[in-house]
């Protein structure tokens, strides 16, 4: 299976920071990488899919980049809805889809 | 509006059986291959198992193959997770997701929505 790592595993920021995630695959998937937000209590949602392009209704202060095996996500300028936890996904072997271990966000 | 809706989690001891539903609307069922995908308490995310649209292709995390099953009901817009022999390991929250495409086995595709998750606690 593809192993997927996210660093780091946990930050802490301001409102207004740029915050930016990192996402490494254990082998190239070229950009079929997704990134997801999950708020406590709640279900994941998407936020960028095909590594780079926004989902409908997202922010534009969320932005996904990489392809192969190196990803990001940037939050431009933090928001105080923003503090949650983020989880990045491979599809290129799927159905094994794998994801990452999640970055935690929380106020510094 | 497109709405998946979990139920059927709940206490089973180890070695039991549970068996959950997810209901969908706002969409044609039957074009899109689903998923489930749990997590632990505290823990990460964990792919369980897909079943393709027309509900002729199944496949299953290595953790729970040969004990959960996947089905489908399309006249329904009903998703199934038949989970049996079960172990505390299984414990999570259990979410169903829809793919974006109809073959859960083609490369591509994500997770768009999610539902808002059924919790399975295994214990004596």
């Amino acid at each position: 299976d593809i192993q997927m790592t996210q660093s780091p595993s946990s930050l802490s920021a301001s409102v207004g920071d740029r915050v930016t995630i990192t996402c490494r695959a254990s082998q190239s998937i070229s950009s079929y990488l997704n990134w997801y937000q999950q708020k406590p209590g709640k279900a994941p949602k998407l936020l960028i899919y095909a590594a780079s392009s926004l989902q409908s209704g997202v922010p534009s202060r969320f932005s996904g980049s990489g392809s192969g095996t190196d990803f990001t996500l940037t939050i431009s300028s933090l928001q105080p809805e923003d503090f949650a936890t983020y989880y990045c996904q491979q599809s290129y072997s799927t159905p094994r889809i794998t994801f990452g271990p999640g970055t935690k966000v929380d106020i510094k | 509006e497109v709405q998946l809706v979990e139920s059927g989690g709940g206490l089973v001891q180890p070695g039991g059986s549970l068996r959950l539903s997810c209901a969908a609307s706002g969409f044609t069922f039957s074009s899109y291959a689903m998923s489930w995908v749990r997590q632990a308490p505290g823990k990460g995310l964990e792919w369980v198992s897909a079943i393709s649209g027309s509900g002729g292709s199944t496949y299953y995390a290595d953790s729970v193959k040969g004990r959960f099953t996947i089905s489908r009901d399309n006249s329904k817009n009903t998703l199934y997770l038949q989970m049996n022999s079960l172990r505390a390991e299984d414990t999570a929250v259990y979410y169903c997701a829809k793919n974006t495409i109809a073959a859960a086995g083609t490369r591509g595709g994500w997770f768009d929505p999610w539902g808002q998750g059924t919790l399975v606690t295994v214990s004596s």
